[in-house]
C-alpha cells in the first residue's frame, strides 16, 4: 500500500544524545516536511524540501538537522542543542504545487530524559 | 504567510450539520484553501481544499466566500469519529512557499 511512515512511534533518549526519526513514503512525492506538536498545540513547521539534496528551514529549525538524499526518505536529526526536544514529531509529503494534498505519517512520540 | 483565524472549539449534536468558519481576510489571488482535522495522538488527515468555487467530497464540503476572506467547512451530519481539531491553512503558490503553515485550529465535541 502507498502511505508515509515514520518509526519509531515511540522514543526514549537520554539528555544530549542525538536521535533520528525515520520518514519514509512510496507516494513518488516531490515535497517533504517536519512538523514538531507540542501539548495542546498546533503543528510548526522544523524543514521541508521540495526535491533531493534541497531543504530549507522552516519556523523553528534550530537544534534539528536534516537530509534528503533520495526522493523517498528525509530522515530527522534531534540534536543535543535543541532544548526542549520531547514532543510529538509528525513527518508529511506532496506532490509539488499548492492545488495537492498533504499525507501525514502517524508521528513519533520522542521523550528525552 | 497569509494567516486564517478559526474558534478554538465548537460543540455539535450527533447526526445535525456542522459549520467550521475560518477567516483569513489577507489571502491572495492563488492561496488555495486547504481543511484537515487531526484525531488525538494521529497525524492529520486531509479533509478538503478549494480556490474560488465551493467543493464537495465524500467527507465534506468547502464554501468559500465571493471575496475570498472567509470559508466554512461543513459536515452534513456529524458522527461521533468527527470529533477532532479542524485546521484551516492556506497554501501559496510557488516553490518554497507551498509549505503547510498551521494554526490553532478549531476543536469540534460533538455530543450523542
Amino acid at each position: 500500500d502507498g502511505g508515509i511512515t515514520q518509526s519509531p512511534k515511540y522514543l526514549f533518549r537520554k539528555e544530549g544524545q542525538n536521535v533520528t526519526l525515520s520518514c519514509e513514503q512510496n507516494l513518488n512525492h516531490d515535497a517533504m516536511y517536519w512538523y514538531r506538536q507540542d501539548p495542546g498545540q498546533g503543528l510548526r513547521l522544523i524543514y521541508y524540501s521540495q526535491i533531493v539534496n534541497d531543504f530549507q528551514k522552516g519556523d523553528i529549525a534550530e537544534g534539528y538537522s536534516v537530509s534528503r538524499e533520495k526522493k523517498e526518505s528525509f530522515p530527522l536529526t534531534v540534536t543535543s542543542a535543541q532544548k526542549n526536544p520531547t514532543a510529538f514529531y509528525l513527518c508529511a509529503s506532496s506532490r509539488a504545487g499548492q492545488n495537492t494534498e498533504a499525507f501525514f505519517g502517524q508521528g513519533t512520540r520522542l521523550t528525552v530524559v | 504567510d497569509a494567516k486564517t483565524t478559526q474558534p478554538n472549539s465548537m460543540e455539535s449534536n450527533e447526526e445535525e450539520p456542522v459549520h467550521l468558519p475560518c477567516n483569513h481576510s489577507t489571502i491572495s489571488g492563488t492561496d488555495y484553501i486547504h481543511w484537515y482535522r487531526q484525531l488525538p495522538s494521529q497525524g492529520p488527515e486531509y479533509v478538503i481544499h478549494g480556490l474560488t468555487s465551493n467543493v464537495n467530497n465524500r467527507m465534506a464540503s468547502l464554501a468559500i466566500a465571493e471575496d475570498r476572506k472567509s470559508s466554512t467547512l461543513i459536515l452534513h451530519r456529524a458522527t461521533l469519529r468527527d470529533a477532532a481539531v479542524y485546521y484551516c491553512i492556506l497554501r501559496a503558490y510557488g516553490g518554497a512557499t507551498n509549505k503547510l503553515i498551521f494554526g490553532t485550529g478549531t476543536l469540534l465535541a460533538v455530543q450523542p
